[in-house]
């Protein structure tokens, strides 16, 4: 399977701030997924990113406010911008490494706006 | 209604007991199924996976799916503390490199000893 370090961990930002998350695989992989995950919530897709093209977002999150990176095909990151008290959720990346096998989420990121 | 339902719980167990994790879907197109453990300030980590109905063992883990029903399960034999964590179910439409995944909301699974 594959292996994902995501950064940074954890973070608290000031409302208004952006903040960028990392995510790196150790194999190239064509697609990458990113999600939030909110306290007592389902993970929700954010977005997919395929290297080389812009990322396709899931209805309820649009591009200004987050945008996607990804300029080869074993990273991606994630931007928050112009945070809110809202956005404190956690972030995570997944990637599918092979058919058939299941997808392998990071660790993922705490985010904290206050 | 929410496509993929499941229990947030929370479930406790005494250690050794058999565990019972449930999911129901609306999508008949749903043709790979997952469960996920995440424990706490982790990220989930795939248990396992299985396409279309059956059942499919690994260890002390069973995973059923009834297509029929829209209703998947996840058995845990003899349960452990170390158990202890919220299991989340997912499934998605397609192959691993092609779909995306619809999740469960997780059940909470404490195992005391």
């Amino acid at each position: 399977s594959a292996v994902i370090s995501q950064k940074p961990s954890r973070d608290i930002c000031q409302r208004g701030t952006s903040l960028t998350i990392q995510c790196q695989v150790d194999s190239q992989v064509t697609m990458m997924f990113w999600y939030r995950q909110q306290p007592g919530q389902s993970l929700t897709l954010i977005a997919t990113a395929n290297q080389g093209s812009e990322a396709t977002y899931e209805s309820g999150f649009v591009i200004d406010k987050f945008p996607i990176s990804r300029p080869n095909l074993t990273f991606s990151t994630l931007t928050v911008s112009n945070m809110s008290p809202e956005d404190s959720s956690i972030y995570l990346c997944s990637v599918a490494p092979a058919p058939n096998y299941g997808y392998t989420f990071g660790s993922g990121t705490r985010l904290t706006v206050v | 209604q929410k496509e993929v339902e499941q229990d947030p719980g929370p479930l406790s167990v005494p250690e050794g007991a058999i565990v019972s994790l449930n999911c129901t879907y609306s999508n008949s197109a749903f043709q790979y199924f997952m469960w996920y453990r995440q424990y706490s300030r982790k990220g989930p980590e795939l248990l396992m996976y299985t396409y279309s109905s059956g059942n499919k063992e690994d260890g002390r883990f069973t995973a059923q799916v009834d297509k029929s029903s829209k209703y998947i399960s996840l058995f845990i034999r003899d349960s452990q503390p170390s158990d202890s964590a919220t299991y989340l179910c997912a499934m998605s439409e397609r192959g691993s490199t092609l779909g995306r995944l619809y999740f469960g909301r997780g059940t909470q699974l404490t195992v005391w000893p």
